[in-house]
Formats: C-alpha cells, sequence, structure tokens
C-alpha cells in the first residue's frame, strides 16, 4: 500500500518557469514532510522540510505548501534553472521516523 | 565536515553469493537507517537502528537480509544467497536523533547488480 503519492512523474519547465510537484499522504500520523533532490550517481539530498502546525515553508526559491485538511503537499520552485533538473522525492514520517517516500518526479529545465 | 560514507559503491556479484555492505554515517549521529532504490523506482525503507535499541526491521524483504550496527557506528547490510531482483541501489542515511529531528542525511549508495 502506497501510503505517500506523487505526482507528475515527470516535468519539463523552461528556464525561469515555475515547477510545481505534488503529493499527498493517507497516514494521519505522519508530522514531518521533507523534499529530496537527487541528481544522477548521488544519494538523495534534503532539501527542504515542513511540519503539519505551518501551512507553507520557503527557503530561497523552494517553498512547501501544506494542506493538513486535504493532506497534500507540494514543491514549488521558483525561476527554475536548468541546475534544478533533477529527481525530486517527497516524505513523510511520524513517531517511527523511518521515511516513507513517494515515487519521485525527474524535472527537467529547458533553456 | 565528513557526511554519510558507503562502500563499495559499485558490487557486482553472481546469483547465490553473499554480499556485504557498509555505511560509516556522520559521527555523532545516533540513529541510522537503510533504504533500497530499485531502477525507476522510489526508495525503500530496509532497517533503522537507534541507540542501542532493538533494530526496526520491518522493511527487511525476506530473510536473507540482515544488518547489523557495530559499536553503534559503523552499520553492514548483508545479503545472503543473493537473487536477481536484489539488484538495486543501496541507500544508507543517518539522523542526530529521532526526538529532536527527523532530519535523514543520505550517503552516496552502493549499486549491487546481481549477475
Amino acid at each position: 500500500q502506497q501510503q505517500v503519492k506523487q505526482s507528475p512523474q515527470s516535468l519539463i519547465v523552461q528556464k525561469g518557469g515555475i515547477s510545481i510537484i505534488n503529493c499527498a499522504y493517507e497516514n494521519t500520523a505522519f508530522d514531518y514532510f521533507p523534499w529530496y533532490q537527487q541528481f544522477p550517481g548521488k544519494g538523495p539530498a534534503l532539501l527542504i522540510a515542513i511540519r503539519p502546525d505551518v501551512s507553507e515553508k520557503k527557503e530561497g526559491r523552494f517553498t512547501i505548501s501544506f494542506n493538513k485538511s486535504a493532506k497534500q503537499f507540494s514543491l514549488h520552485i521558483m525561476d527554475s534553472q536548468p541546475g534544478d533538473s533533477a529527481t525530486y522525492f517527497c516524505a513523510a514520517t511520524g513517531t517511527a521516523s523511518k521515511l516513507t517516500f513517494g515515487t519521485g518526479t525527474r524535472l527537467q529545465v529547458t533553456l | 565536515g565528513a557526511g554519510v560514507s558507503q562502500s563499495p559503491s559499485n558490487k557486482v556479484t553472481e546469483k547465490g553469493k553473499d554480499v556485504e555492505l557498509r555505511c560509516d554515517p556522520i559521527s555523532g549521529h545516533t540513529a541510522l537507517y537503510w533504504y533500497r532504490q530499485s531502477l525507476g523506482q522510489g526508495l525503500e525503507f530496509l532497517i533503522y537502528f537507534q541507540g542501542n535499541s532493538a533494530p526496526d526491521k520491518s522493511g527487511l524483504p525476506s530473510d536473507r537480509f540482515s544488518a547489523e550496527r557495530t559499536g553503534g557506528s559503523v552499520s553492514t547490510l548483508t545479503i545472503q544467497r543473493t537473487q536477481q531482483e536484489d539488484s538495486a541501489v543501496y541507500l544508507c542515511a543517518s539522523s542526530l536523533t529521532r526526538s529532536l529531528t527527523y532530519e535523514q542525511y543520505f550517503g552516496p549508495g552502493t549499486r549491487l547488480t546481481v549477475t
């Protein structure tokens, strides 16, 4: 049973545009929602994370929007750059602390 | 500072052989996790160590998989009698403590190929 659903599977955005990746979860015990960025041949790197007591968190060009009632959260990448081209994973965890990951979104930012 | 390191970076083995994968967590991190990433798939939790507590083995796919953590630091994931479906990238992550932060930092992974 997949507990975190991620969409889209792939995304192509022009340089300077906004990239939006969506995730939905089922387990209401989840209380921490990180996003990871992964480049080919590398391990995932923590990008930004949010807890459900806030509806939005912004760090530079990256913003997480969180909707607790809908059990959804999304990553927005503003002014997308070719260097942002990577695979992005949303994840969720609760007191067990093991991460449950979405299936990933391959982002390509074109010139 | 030094991040999570894993060795080997690549491992090719024949079906039926045993393999050992090593993880060195960030110094001072008390929690250590193993995940598996199959080609084109997401990351799948395998096992979690926290301090001296009994490990959470709930993600291990079969009894051919085992892991240990010696001295609260280095961990070894062992796969016995490897099968082709074990081919994947095995990722290790560590975090400071489960009670204060869930931030997990990943190593570069070991790519395992079973022929």
